[in-house]
């Protein structure tokens, strides 16, 4: 079961990009890595999976290097909306371990 | 298209008592589906999931326990509830072949 490592917190102002990190130095083959935004008193909520390279949707993109050992979600441009806890998944089988997340603060 | 139910949203509970928390899925068969629990200010720790009726992994060993007695329900219980067993929970479903988890609306348990 690979493990996720990711920054507790982290701050923004509105507009700003955002790279969250997250290390998974024992990836496995066959695993994904997969993104979630949590905000309070609600389940967390998809956004973005990949494997390798990048990959872009309409909310954020996320970047993996070849040796895939880390990953980084980006959000452009954020709004106060964003404030959340974002969650880096690492998986293959049925097991989902969420971990603790980042949780992002953006101000004004 | 797909929905999950959760219920209750809220529940206070005295130590000692039962626990039944209930979770369905519409829309889709064969799902994956999984119970979390979030405690304040924590991240979320997965308890059980299951990849069938009556096929139960369990996480973390602890008071609580979970049965699948349908393909889309999926069950929550305690026989005896603790003080440490207050939280958030979730239920979430995973479509057959798929890997993105849906999650519902949760429960706050709260054990007094």
């Amino acid at each position: 079961l690979a493990k996720t490592t990711q920054p507790i917190s982290m701050d923004s102002y509105e507009g700003q990009e955002v790279n969250i990190t997250c290390s998974h130095n024992n990836i496995a083959t066959n695993d994904y890595i997969t993104w979630y935004q949590q905000f309070p008193s609600q389940g967390p909520r998809f956004i973005i999976q990949g494997y390798k390279t990048k990959v872009t949707n309409e909310v954020a993109s996320l970047f993996i290097p070849a040796d895939r050992k880390s990953s980084t979600l980006s959000l452009p441009r954020v709004s106060l909306s964003d404030t959340a806890v974002y969650y880096c998944l690492v998986h293959s089988g049925y097991a989902l371990n969420f971990g603790k997340g980042t949780s992002l603060l953006v101000t004004p | 298209s797909q929905t999950i139910h959760q219920w209750p949203a809220t529940l206070v509970q005295p130590v000692g008592s039962p626990l039944s928390l209930e979770c369905t899925v519409e829309g889709t068969s064969n799902p994956n589906l999984y119970w979390y629990r979030q405690a304040a200010g924590r991240g979320l720790q997965l308890l059980f999931y299951s990849v069938g009726i009556g096929q139960i992994s369990s996480e973390v060993p602890q008071n609580l326990s979970a049965s699948r007695p349908q393909d889309r329900q999926f069950i929550l219980s305690s026989k005896k509830l603790l003080l440490s067993d207050s939280g958030f929970y979730l239920c979430a479903w995973v479509g057959h072949g798929n890997t993105e988890a849906f999650f519902g609306q949760g429960t706050r348990l709260t054990v007094v």
